[in-house]
């Protein structure tokens, strides 16, 4: 199956500040790449998705970037608040059914 | 409003009994979804349906069971073969091919 690394595992900003979360993949034929928060107790939701013909895609404070070259995709947060503290996934699919996720990244925003 | 329905949110397990995990989705999707989430970790893959009456083993089936008679519904037996079973167990739904997933509201499951 696909191989996806997440890093970093936990990152902690100042509030107002950027994260940025990257995942690499394996499967050259991935060409769909989505980005899921997850609240507590909750299930994860998506937030943003980018398909391989286009390079980056924004949403407000949140933007996803692909490289498909260096077979690699992140998450960037502008101008932190405390409410996009969560565990975010990413998670490629490798063009069929399957869904692989990344180990997740625990994001803190401290107020 | 569409979505996909976990139940109950709580639940509790003696020692030799199966249990049941209840998941149905009305967004009209084909493909359905059971993970495993402990503490701090990932999601892990149990199961998975495409279709009705098919579904396939993810990286973690042993000790869990489903069945797919319906479209809507894809059910989660956690048995007594499984010896660790206490997680948050989620359930997923999706259209066919490159589309994002849609997520219950998750089960923790405990022993008693």
């Amino acid at each position: 199956g696909e191989n996806v690394e997440q890093h970093p595992s936990t990152l902690s900003v100042q509030e107002g500040d950027s994260a940025v979360i990257k995942c690499t993949y394996s499967d050259s034929a991935s060409n769909y790449f989505p980005w899921y928060k997850q609240e507590l107790g909750k299930g994860p939701q998506l937030i943003i998705d980018i398909r391989s013909n286009v390079g980056e895609k924004k949403d407000q404070r949140i933007a996803v970037t692909l490289n498909k070259t260096a077979k690699h995709f992140s998450l960037h947060i502008t101008e932190t608040q405390p409410e996009d503290s969560a565990v975010y996934f990413c998670a490629p699919p490798p063009g069929a059914n399957n869904l692989f996720f990344g180990t997740g990244t625990r994001l803190t925003v401290i107020p | 409003d569409g979505g996909i329905t976990q139940s109950p949110k709580y639940l509790f397990r003696k020692e030799g009994q199966n249990v049941t995990l209840s998941c149905e989705q009305n967004l009209n999707h084909d493909a359905m979804y059971w993970y495993r989430q402990d503490p701090g970790q990932g999601l892990r893959l149990i199961y998975y349906s495409q279709i009705v009456n098919d579904f396939q083993k993810g990286d973690i089936a042993e000790g869990y069971s489903v069945s797919r008679e319906k479209k809507e519904s894809f059910p989660l037996t956690v048995t007594s073969a499984q010896k660790n079973p206490t997680a948050f167990y989620l359930c997923a739904s999706k259209r066919v091919g490159n589309q994002p997933q849609h997520f219950g509201d998750g089960t923790r499951l405990s022993i008693l």
